[in-house]
């Protein structure tokens, strides 16, 4: 079973570009995670969806960014007009409909996003 | 605030030896306890998992324990080998956004053969 799988692992933007992120959950896997970890910081939460919903994007900036996870396909985070503030990585979980308060969360290896 | 912070921010061991990494919290109300393991260009890998009634957990060389009444934990290794070279972090949940991940900045550790 793969895990959760993200890309492109590096991408490279000029500032004003558009930056496309995309997850691909676990099998059998219906909810996905963003977060996002500055240079030197701890991963912050983002936006937690499901299939053709988002359920809490308390975490997400007010403006530029989006995320959506379409009945078919990967969960896309997009970024548009990219600043330099936005270089960071971007790290993507995902669990089955049943998990719990206790399930052990797996991460994928991250998209590292450099805006020049 | 719901806060994780974490001592050292980095540590350097030889190669066999223990070590010690601890964490604070202040996230309330609490529901469980998590250490990752970090790789550099990689993403966490958890380690323990625990909730309010468990103090201690293992996993291999590994062992967390959690004292909620001070709202501290640590995470014990033993034996350590050049593999354990990492970023261990330690993270919070809240009980009523247990999805809600609240990560401390982690402890670098370097091994040294």
């Amino acid at each position: 079973n793969a895990g959760v799988m993200q890309n492109p692992r590096h991408l490279v933007r000029r500032r004003g570009q558009e930056a496309r992120l995309r997850c691909s959950p676990m099998k059998g896997h219906s909810h996905v995670y963003w977060y996002r970890q500055l240079p030197e910081e701890g991963l912050k939460f983002m936006v937690y969806l499901q299939k053709e919903n988002i359920i809490d994007e308390s975490g997400m900036p007010k403006e530029r960014f989006s995320a959506e996870f379409p009945k078919e396909g990967p969960s896309i985070l997009r970024i548009q007009q990219v600043v330099r503030g936005d270089s960071a990585a971007y790290f993507c979980a995902s669990s089955p409909p049943e998990a719990g308060a206790n399930y052990g969360y797996t991460f994928g290896s991250g998209t590292r996003l450099t805006v020049v | 605030k719901n806060q994780v912070e974490q001592s050292p921010q980095s540590l350097i061991i030889l190669e066999g030896k223990n070590c010690t990494l601890q964490c604070n919290y202040t996230v309330s109300p609490f529901s469980n306890l998590r250490w990752y393991k970090q790789d550099t260009g990689r993403g966490p890998v958890s380690l323990t998992i625990m909730t309010f009634s468990e103090n201690t957990k293992s996993n291999g060389r590994y062992t967390a324990t959690l004292d909620a009444d001070t709202k501290q934990s640590s995470l014990h290794i033993t034996a350590s080998q050049l593999s354990d070279s990492a970023s261990y972090i330690c993270v919070v949940s809240r009980m009523d956004s247990s999805y809600k991940l609240i990560f401390g900045s982690g402890t670098r550790l370097l091994v040294r053969p």
